[in-house]
């Protein structure tokens, strides 16, 4: 089945400053990667996403590259602000597996001012 | 506004005695999904529901079951809970996928189990 990795485990960046999120996935039959944030005791939120006919995609202060010959796909936030604090987790879909979503193991990102 | 809603937010229950956590959605999605989601940790696909098809995740206990007796509401029954059962449990919802794939999912508020 799909494998998805995910890096760093933890980042800390002062304010302001960017921050990159790696994944890598195994099939390269997967076409939709999303990117959610988990802020401590809630739901999972989703920020933004991907499909594999795209390369890039932003939205505001946050976007998504993909790299499909790699099969890596990195989420780039920008201007970080202390809110931006959280668990960051990426996943990777694909029609095989019925369009489940497999999870990396998660960013705390911790952003400080 | 549409949204999917847990009940109740937080269970306590006793080593063995079984327990129920529901899930209903507003949002008309035909999919929906149970994940467990420990501390530290991404969320655990249990099983999903493709309209009424069940699909169970190969590792997913015996002791883990569900029900879905129409669109908007679906249950989990944890028959025997043990203490290593103890996590927050996490419904999503999605439309079915298009033809480009996947979907997004929207996440209930979750309950978290206790387990004395």
């Amino acid at each position: 089945g799909e494998n998805v990795e995910q890096h760093p485990s933890t980042l800390s960046v002062q304010e302001g400053d960017s921050a990159v999120i790696k994944c890598t996935y195994s099939d390269s039959a997967s076409n939709y990667f999303p990117w959610y944030k988990q802020e401590l005791g809630k739901r999972p939120q989703l920020i933004i996403d991907i499909r594999s006919n795209v390369g890039e995609k932003k939205d505001q202060r946050i976007a998504v590259t993909l790299n499909k010959t790699a099969k890596h796909f990195s989420l780039h936030i920008t201007e970080t602000q202390p809110e931006d604090s959280a668990v960051y987790f990426c996943a990777a879909s694909n029609r095989k597996y019925g369009n489940k979503l497999v999870f990396g193991a998660g960013t705390i990102l911790r952003v400080k001012s | 506004d549409a949204m999917v809603i847990q009940n109740p937010r937080y269970q306590v229950t006793q080593f063995g005695k079984p327990v129920t956590l529901s899930c209903s959605q507003t949002l008309n999605h035909n999919v929906m999904y149970w994940y467990q989601q420990k501390s530290s940790q991404a969320p655990k696909l249990l099983f999903h529901y493709y309209d009424k098809d069940f699909n169970n995740e190969a590792d997913t206990p015996d002791n883990f079951q569900s029900r879905r007796p129409n669109t908007s509401f679906c249950f989990l029954d944890i028959r025997s809970p043990g203490l290593g059962d103890a996590a927050m449990y996490l419904c999503a919802t999605s439309k079915s996928g298009t033809s480009g794939g996947g979907n997004e999912q929207f996440f209930g508020p979750g309950t978290r189990l206790t387990v004395l």
